[in-house]
């Protein structure tokens, strides 16, 4: 199975920060590499697909980048609303598997 | 719009089964792939399986070979997860999503449905 390692686990900033994330894959897998966010209680949300594909109705603040084994979820001017746990996705191969989540927290 | 609705809330003790379902609405059922994920308290997603639900074909994660069955109803839009044999480390949110064709990536979620394991 392919490993999705994520950094950090936590973070804590302020409204208006630019935040990155880190995912990691344990093979080269393209650009099958996909974001989500996740609010407590609730179903995770696409964010972005295939490395750095905006999903429809996405704020523009989100961005991803990325190919091989390297990938990286940026925000820029963090929103109030963004306060939640973000996570990675491949679907290069079965079985797919997640990063264990980043939670960003209010600073 | 699509729409993912999944049954409710089950308490199961353990040696028992669990069958989830998943109403799909707002899309051709048979087109896209349905998968079904957990998370258990605290902790991230695990990949369960998929299912065609074109054709039923289906494909499990190896930690659920032989203990999951995934089907499809092409009548009604729906897929089922059924569990069987249990455990306490079974308790977790499950999850059904649509996979959107070329990448898999799951643009749309069920609300998930709560299964708790105890005796």
């Amino acid at each position: 199975d392919i490993q999705m390692t994520q950094s950090p686990s936590s973070l804590s900033a302020s409204v208006g920060d630019r935040v990155t994330i880190t995912c990691r894959a344990s093979q080269t897998i393209g650009v099958y590499l996909h974001w989500y966010q996740q609010k407590p209680g609730k179903a995770p949300k696409l964010l972005i697909y295939a490395a750095s594909a905006l999903h429809t109705g996405v704020p523009s603040r989100f961005s991803g980048s990325g190919s091989g084994a390297q990938f990286t979820l940026t925000i820029n001017g963090l929103q109030p609303d963004d306060f939640a746990t973000y996570f990675c996705h491949q679907t290069d191969n079965t079985p797919h598997t997640f990063g264990q989540g980043t939670t960003v927290e209010i600073k | 719009q699509v729409q993912l609705v999944q049954s409710g809330a089950e308490v199961k003790k353990p040696g028992a089964s669990v069958k989830v379902s998943c109403r799909a609405s707002g899309y051709t059922f048979i087109t896209q792939y349905l998968y079904w994920m957990r998370q258990a308290p605290g902790q991230g997603l695990e990949w369960v399986g998929m299912i065609n639900p074109s054709g039923g074909s289906t494909t499990y994660a190896q930690n659920f070979q032989g203990r999951v069955t995934m089907t499809r109803d092409t009548s009604t839009s729906t897929a089922y997860m059924e569990l069987s044999i249990l455990r306490s480390e079974d308790t977790a949110v499950y999850y059904c999503a649509r996979g959107v064709f070329g990448y898999s990536h799951f643009d749309s979620w069920g609300q998930g449905t709560l299964v708790t394991v105890s005796s």
